[in-house]
This record gives structure tokens, sequence and C-alpha cells, in this order.
């Protein structure tokens, strides 16, 4: 069975910093990760996704992952955030038949 | 394009009635996912359907629940009797295929009293 841990549950941040959010997977099959955001009162988005190739990912507002098969891991970091960041980030794993398994999130916080 | 449309975005009754959720996939889409949030168990799938059949439902979490898709633009999940332990946020989300991404709507924040 497939499943996700973000190992992080809340990562606080000041605005400008980097920052990693990360993200564990367990597998038997070839896997399709996916990272989401989701900003208060609203659905999740889609940041990144890897499903084959370069192991380096770029998604929307900055972000970028890594898939690291040997770790089972992809990350996700930014080099520079901004307070438009806060929110939950969601990693989630998936086979060929289109179910995701989504981690428990982790909310980023950025202050000033 | 119009997104994932979910109706109602609220919705609050007392424990015991019948509740409906609405969904609108986006228009080509041909999976449709129901999902349920809560702050103790995240983000849960509860059932998902392909080209309008129900393909997996072991995430619903009783008898109580059911999910229907009569055709490609509207699907349903019905909660009766409802319990206050079923307040959450739903979601719904539809996508095109397997390596696409999924589209979510808003969600629909229902308590039960």
């Amino acid at each position: 069975a497939q499943s996700v841990t973000q190992l992080d549950s809340q990562v606080p941040v000041f605005e400008e910093a980097p920052v990693e959010l990360r993200c564990n997977y367990s597998s038997s099959v070839s896997v399709y990760l996916f990272w989401y955001v989701q900003y208060p009162n609203q659905g999740l988005q889609l940041l990144l996704k890897y499903l084959s190739g370069s192991t380096l990912v770029k998604g929307i507002n900055g972000f970028e992952a890594e898939f690291n098969k040997s770790q089972t891991s992809f990350h996700l970091r930014k080099p520079s955030v901004h307070i438009s960041d806060t929110a939950e980030y969601f990693c989630a794993v998936s086979d060929q038949g289109g179910k995701l398994i989504f981690g428990q999130g982790t909310e980023l916080s950025v202050k000033p | 394009d119009a997104g994932v449309i979910q109706s109602p975005r609220h919705e609050v009754t007392e424990m015991g009635q019948e509740v409906t959720l609405r969904c609108k996939p986006i228009s080509g889409h041909n999976s449709l996912f129901w999902y349920r949030q809560t702050m103790m168990r995240g983000l849960e799938l509860l059932i998902y359907f392909n080209n309008n059949v129900p393909i997996d439902d072991s995430g619903m979490p009783e008898d109580r629940f059911s999910a229907k898709m009569p055709n490609a633009s509207f699907s349903t999940l019905k909660i009766q009797p409802s319990e206050p332990r079923d307040s959450a946020v739903y979601f719904c989300a539809s996508t095109r295929g397997w390596d696409q991404p999924q589209h979510f709507g808003d969600g629909t924040r229902l308590s039960i009293l």
C-alpha cells in the first residue's frame, strides 16, 4: 500500500528566508508525486508534479521539488518566501489508477 | 473556463437530517473524486468515479453515505441520517487523466448540530 509522510506539521519562517517542506513516501510500484497548496477557505491547487524524467521539478510561485528515489523523498523548496506563501502544503502520491494519497499537510507560516 | 463548482458552500443542519452536497466537474474531465477534510483525519478520499462509474468507494465511512454520478456533469454526495461527527469540509475534484492534476472545488463546509 502507498503512504505519504510529511515530517513537519508546522514550519514557521521569516520573509525572504529559504524553506524546505519534507515529504517521504512508500510504494511498491512506480510513483507519481505531487505537491498541492491550500489557501484558507479554498480548495487545493497544484504546485508541481513529478511523473518521470528530470528529478528536479519546477512549479508555480518559485517552488521546486526534487525526487530522490533512493531516499523515497520528494521535498519542496523555495529559496526566498513571501508573506503570501502562508498556506497549507500537501504532498501526494498516485499510481496509474489516478487515486491520490495525501500526506497530513504542513502549515507554512511566513512572518515579516 | 469555469472550475469545479460545489454547492452549497456552507450547510448547517441538525443531526438526523438528510444532507446533499453537489458537484459540477470541469467539462471534459472524466474522473471525479469526493474528499473529506477534518483537523483530526486530514484529507481523506471517500469515493471516485471514472466515466460516471464508481471505481473505489472504500473510503466511504458507512452506509449513511452514498454518492452518485448520473451524468458527466453532475455528482452528489448524500448523508442520511447525518451525525455531528460528519461535520467537515467536503471537496470535489476532477481530472482528465491519472497524469493530470486534480482540480478542486472550493468545498462545502458542513456543520451538523
